[in-house]
């Protein structure tokens, strides 16, 4: 059964830095990209980045562009999302997902429980 | 971006209805599209993949149709457990982007 699980979810000051991580199990994790998507209260699902199976490649929204950095450790099962200079937007329940099997980025098969993060003075 | 435009925003069914949603996009995305159910306070499930490719262990009375920039979600017989709210995903290129959901309600 895959399970993928979210921690590191906390409240931070606007301009502040945090980093996410989900532990993955249950599948071959290295063959399979994985998405970060966020949803912020009351608002649509919104993705945020995307990670080969190697974690060669990654793509970002634009507007985490520059700010964010989506890497895994693939001997451990782990993913991170490092946040840099958050802002008051970024404030959102954020999931880690496991794309469909063959897929470089696209739909999203199985999705952590999230985590919260809050950006506020 | 391609935007992801559902309609309706909130659609009002009863036991046993045959309900359908619709989402359109800004441009052709080919079939390149997965709906998910998400209900308060968890994390969205998918339910089909590739506008009409029904995810394993999804009840066969959700069904989906489409390509180009026009699909449909269409639930039939829809069980007290549907009542949730959908989203449509397009994954033309990595830029996916999602609808802005449709709440499906009890009458």
């Amino acid at each position: 059964e895959v399970q993928l699980l979210e921690s590191g979810g906390a409240l931070v000051q606007p301009g502040g830095s945090l980093r996410l991580s989900c532990a993955a199990s249950g599948f071959a994790f290295t063959s399979f990209a994985m998405n970060w998507v966020r949803q912020a209260p009351g608002k649509r699902l919104e993705w945020v980045s995307t990670i080969s199976g190697s974690g060669g490649s990654s793509y970002y929204a634009d507007s985490v562009e520059g700010r964010f950095t989506f890497s895994r450790d693939n001997s451990r099962g782990m993913l991170y999302l490092q946040m840099n200079s958050l802002r008051a937007e970024d404030t959102a329940v954020y999931y880690c997902a496991k794309v469909g099997r063959g897929y470089s980025y696209g739909y999203m098969d199985s999705w952590g429980q999230g985590t919260l993060v809050t950006v506020s003075s | 971006d391609i935007q992801m435009t559902q309609s309706p925003s909130t659609l009002s069914a009863s036991v046993g209805d045959r309900v359908t949603i619709t989402c359109r996009a800004s441009q052709s995305i080919s079939g390149w599209l997965a709906w998910y159910q998400q209900k308060p306070g968890r994390a969205p499930k998918l339910l089909i993949y590739k506008a009409s490719s029904l995810e394993n262990g999804v009840p066969s009375r959700f069904s989906g149709s489409g390509s180009g920039t026009e699909f449909t979600l269409s639930i039939s017989g829809l069980q007290p457990d549907d009542f949730a709210t959908y989203y449509c995903q397009q994954y033309n290129n990595y830029m996916n982007t999602f609808g802005q959901g449709t709440k499906l309600e009890i009458k």
